[in-house]
C-alpha cells in the first residue's frame, strides 16, 4: 500500500525558511514523478512543483520559482522542498503527491507564515 | 497556461439522486483528466484518471466521460458517504491545473 508522510511544517515569519520532507513507501519511489501540492485555508488545491523520476528534472508554479526548490534522495525514498522568502500567502497545507495525476497524497503539513 | 473551469461551483441534491458536475479545459488535453474528492479535513483523493478509469475500490455510481476540452463526471444514486467537494485536474502539461470545485451538499 502506497504511503506518504509529509513532515517539517510549523510558524514561519515572512521571509523566512522552512523545509518539508516526505517519507515514502510501499512503491517504487525512484521510479515515480512526484509532486508537491498545497491549499490555502477555504481554498482549492494548487500545484507547486514536480521533480522526475531521477531528480533531473523539475518545475515550478510561477508562485513559487526562485524561491522554493524540490529534490528527491531515491536511496532514502525521500522528497523534499525547501522553502526561502516565505510570504504569507504561502500559508497552506502542502500535500506530497505520486505521479503527474496525483494518484496518492499524504496526510499534508501545515505552513503557517505570519509575523 | 491550461484554465480548468468547473460548473456548478455548488449544488444542494437528496439521497439516490443523480448529479452532474462539469469541467472545461481551455484548451484540448485529450484525455489528460482526473477527478478527485475531497472531505473537510482530509486530503483531495483521487477517484478517476484518463476520464473514466476508476481508482481502486471507487464505487461504479461514480463515472467520468468527455475528451479534448469538455468533461463530465456523474455521481449516480447518491450516498450520504458522496457528500463533499470534487476537483477536477489536467496533467496534459504544466503547469498542472485544478478546477475551482463543486461542493455537493445535502439538499
Amino acid at each position: 500500500e502506497v504511503e506518504l508522510v509529509e513532515s517539517g511544517g510549523g510558524l514561519v515569519q515572512p521571509g523566512g525558511s522552512l523545509r518539508l520532507s516526505c517519507a515514502a513507501s510501499g512503491f517504487t519511489f525512484s521510479n515515480s514523478v512526484m509532486n508537491w501540492v498545497r491549499q490555502a485555508p477555504g481554498k482549492g488545491p494548487e500545484w507547486v512543483s514536480s521533480i522526475g523520476s531521477s531528480g533531473s528534472t523539475s518545475d515550478y508554479a510561477d508562485s513559487v520559482k526562485g524561491r522554493f526548490t524540490i529534490s528527491r534522495d531515491n536511496s532514502k525514498n525521500t522528497l523534499y522542498l525547501q522553502m526561502y522568502s516565505l510570504r504569507v500567502e504561502d500559508t497552506a497545507i502542502y500535500y506530497c503527491t505520486k505521479v503527474e495525476r496525483f494518484e496518492s497524497w499524504g496526510q499534508g503539513t501545515l505552513v503557517t507564515v505570519s509575523s | 497556461d491550461i484554465q480548468m473551469t468547473q460548473s456548478p461551483s455548488s449544488l444542494s441534491a437528496a439521497v439516490g439522486d443523480t448529479v452532474t458536475i462539469t469541467c472545461r479545459a481551455s484548451r484540448a488535453i485529450t484525455n489528460y483528466l482526473a477527478w478527485f474528492q475531497q472531505k473537510p479535513g482530509k486530503a483531495p483523493k483521487s477517484l478517476i484518471y484518463a476520464v473514466s478509469i476508476l481508482e481502486s475500490g471507487v464505487p461504479s455510481r461514480f463515472s467520468g466521460s468527455g475528451y479534448g476540452t469538455d468533461f463530465t463526471l456523474t455521481i449516480s444514486s447518491l450516498q450520504p458517504e458522496d457528500f463533499a467537494t470534487y476537483y477536477c485536474q489536467q496533467y496534459y502539461s504544466y503547469p498542472l491545473t485544478f478546477g475551482g470545485g463543486t461542493k455537493v451538499d445535502i439538499k
